[in-house]
């Protein structure tokens, strides 16, 4: 079975400038989370999809921020102007479907530099 | 509101000896709670999660955490160290009912030889 695929791996920018991060989850999971991790810190979520609808975006920060999920698979998270605060590992997961018990996958993650 | 500390932002040990990771954490209902590991360069695995069954729980590569309601602990422990298990252990909570982990800042264990 394919795990949570992301691209690009890689992403160097200079602040002010915009980016976008692509997330494929697993197969047939309803529920995908974008999570942000800051160097020397937990993952924290920033929003949570089940299928293409949002449950929690309490903690992405609106300005700047913005994610989709057409058609319930593919997801995509965009910022836009990037500040130097935004440097951080931003990772993908999904899971089957949502409850408590139900294990989020991670994708490997997408590493963003903002210059 | 929940959340999760980690004594000990790096622990070494020994190939071969005792590995003990510490997890405290806060919440004002009864959690579930998880233990994910990180590889450089990749993302998060499942280890075992307690989900109010057996507080004792099992999880993979050799991996276990009890849950002790007293003290607001679920430490991750493993009673041979290989040097594979080197890696960032992270901690998560979440309130039954809510699917939001809200992750420790996570301990970096290296194993030496």
């Amino acid at each position: 079975e394919a795990g949570v695929a992301q691209s690009p791996r890689y992403k160097i920018i200079e602040k002010r400038q915009s980016v976008a991060f692509w997330c494929n989850p697993i197969s047939g999971h309803a529920t995908l989370y974008w999570y942000q991790q800051i160097l020397g810190q937990g993952p924290k979520l920033l929003i949570q999809f089940q299928n293409n609808g949002v449950v929690d975006d309490s903690q992405l920060p609106k300005d700047r921020f913005s994610a989709e999920r057409l058609k319930g698979v593919d997801s995509t998270l965009k910022i836009q102007p990037a500040k130097l605060e935004d440097s951080a590992v931003y990772l993908c997961a999904s899971s089957l479907d949502h409850g408590t018990v139900e294990t989020q996958y991670f994708g490997p993650g997408t590493r963003l530099l903002v210059l | 509101a929940q959340s999760v500390t980690q004594l000990g932002s790096h622990v070494s040990v020994s190939e071969g000896a005792l590995v003990l990771l510490r997890c405290n954490y806060s919440s004002s209902v009864p959690p579930y709670l998880f233990w994910y590991v990180q590889y450089p360069n990749q993302g998060l695995q499942l280890l075992l999660k307690y989900t109010s069954a057996a507080t004792l729980v099992k999880g993979i590569n050799g991996f276990e955490a009890e849950f002790k309601k007293s003290e607001t602990s679920f430490h991750l422990t493993k009673p041979s160290a290989h040097m594979s298990d080197a890696a960032e252990y992270f901690c998560a909570v979440s309130e039954s009912g809510s699917e939001k982990l809200v992750f420790g800042k996570g301990t970096k264990l290296t194993v030496n030889p």
